[in-house]
């Protein structure tokens, strides 16, 4: 139990599908991250959120919209994805957005895109 | 993009056996991470090197970081199944992850 939680931890959705992935954590942390993390391939870094605002944005296609209502809960919104978004997203906090700071992962969310 | 690659990519041993995992690039890194993420789960932080040529110990874990702080190894001795997991590296100036290394420790 790692403080990082992520619901649902399995999802299948079509392509037409909108769904939501959700991540809390209970540590106290000022920031957090998505990541996604595909077979053979480097954890890639999506988005970070420092205090509710968004710091980093990797060139994530449109299709996935983060939200960070509050410091300890952060949302991530798919709609109309594609089958090579099917991947295992990470959740992750840190104390602070500096990449020197320990992230601490939530057991991520497996995503299948029919 | 700094890239960080691990080798071998797969690995599988008998309970007992030693193993070492590499994590190389042609970047310099300001400290560089391990972590172990088993099935199921999200990956978790085992060490943190930072000096280079440091060596730190975690038990039956050995890391070291190279001297030019551009790669870095992980031994395991005496592997138990517990041991069993996917293994990453991250380089930090800006953290970017490596692929990882599958270590399989058959009982």
């Amino acid at each position: 139990e790692t403080g990082v939680t992520q619901t649902p931890r399995h999802l299948v959705m079509g392509m037409t599908n909108k769904k939501s992935l959700k991540c809390e954590q209970h540590l106290g942390h000022n920031a957090m991250y998505w990541y996604k993390q595909s077979a053979k391939k480097p954890l890639e870094l999506m988005f970070v959120y420092s205090l509710e605002e968004r710091v980093e944005n990797n060139s994530v296609p449109s299709r996935f919209s983060p939200e960070c209502p509050n410091s300890s809960h952060l949302f991530l919104h798919l709609h109309t994805l594609q089958p090579e978004d099917s991947a295992l997203y990470l959740c992750a906090s840190s104390q602070d957005p500096h990449p020197k700071e320990t992230q601490y992962f939530g057991p991520g969310t497996r995503l299948l895109v029919l | 993009t700094q890239l960080l690659e691990q080798s071998p990519q797969f690995l599988s041993i008998q309970e007992g056996e030693n193993l070492t995992v590499y994590c190389n690039s042609s970047s310099v890194f300001s400290s560089l991470q391990w972590y172990r993420q088993e099935p199921g789960e999200g990956p978790v932080l085992l060490v943190t090197v930072v000096t280079g040529g440091e060596v730190k110990k975690l038990k039956r874990l050995t890391f070291q970081f190279g001297d030019a702080r551009k790669d870095s190894s992980l031994h395991i001795t005496a592997a138990q199944p517990g041991d069993t997991g996917l293994y990453l590296c991250a380089g930090v100036v800006k953290l970017s992850f490596g692929a990882g290394t599958t270590v399989t420790v058959r009982a």
